[in-house]
């Protein structure tokens, strides 16, 4: 099955660790992204990659860092300096010509303990 | 600054009459505007599109009305089934390079609640 894969679904971490999170696409997309969900806040764009080894920080990139060292796969990681990471996190791919239309993983829920 | 205005948090509708879910964007260089369905713990899922070259796009149940001069637009989801219940996202983007629309902004969503 074609998809995006997101792991881990839920995970805790304690003030000061850093975490990533996995996303990996078997779609054959080029473009991928990392949105946040906050409640009350949609969806906000942290970073995006339109191929590989080159990405754009979006709206709200501070505290966070990502790396695209393959097509398939689009690694988050959430710093220490990222003050407060706890959130919904989404993954989304997409071919990257085409206006918007994005395919998105089921997300990560990280809470900060 | 939120661009992509979705005014109603929430909407509640009996089954089988209309949806209408609103949309409003301040950015006038935004040119292509989609909907995404989001249940739950999972993330969203395309619904339907518009490009500012047309006001209106029909999907089955689902219609997207595009008003230009008032940077509106609407949803309208009929007949409302069950299934329907759901949040729905508004999102724009706009052409920056030959590459295409590079980013999707979203609204904050409005969560539509059909009552049987």
């Amino acid at each position: 099955d074609g998809g995006i894969t997101q792991s881990p679904k839920y995970l805790f971490r304690k003030e000061g660790q850093n975490v990533t999170l996995s996303c990996e696409q078997n779609l054959n997309h080029d473009a991928m992204y990392w949105y946040r969900q906050d409640p009350g806040q949609g969806l906000r764009l942290i970073y995006y990659s339109q191929i590989v080894n080159d990405f754009q920080k979006g709206d709200i990139a501070e505290g966070y860092s990502v790396s695209r060292e393959k097509k398939e796969s689009f690694p988050l990681t959430v710093t220490s300096a990222q003050k407060n990471p706890t959130a919904f996190y989404l993954c989304a791919s997409s071919i990257g010509v085409l206006p918007g239309e994005l395919f998105f993983g089921e997300g990560s829920r990280l809470t900060v303990l | 600054d939120q661009q992509v205005k979705q005014n109603s948090p929430s909407l509640s509708v009996q089954e089988g009459r209309i949806s209408i879910l609103n949309c409003d964007y301040t950015n006038s260089m935004f040119d292509y505007f989609l909907w995404y369905k989001k249940y739950p713990a999972e993330g969203p899922t395309f619904l339907i599109s518009i490009s500012s070259i047309k006001d209106k796009n029909e999907d089955g149940r689902f219609t997207v009305f595009l008003n230009k001069s008032a940077k509106h637009l609407s949803l309208h989801i009929v007949p409302s089934q069950p299934g329907d219940s759901a949040v729905y996202f508004c999102a724009a983007s706009a052409q920056v390079s030959n590459l295409g629309n590079e980013k999707l902004t979203f609204g904050t969503g409005t969560r539509l609640t059909i009552i049987p």
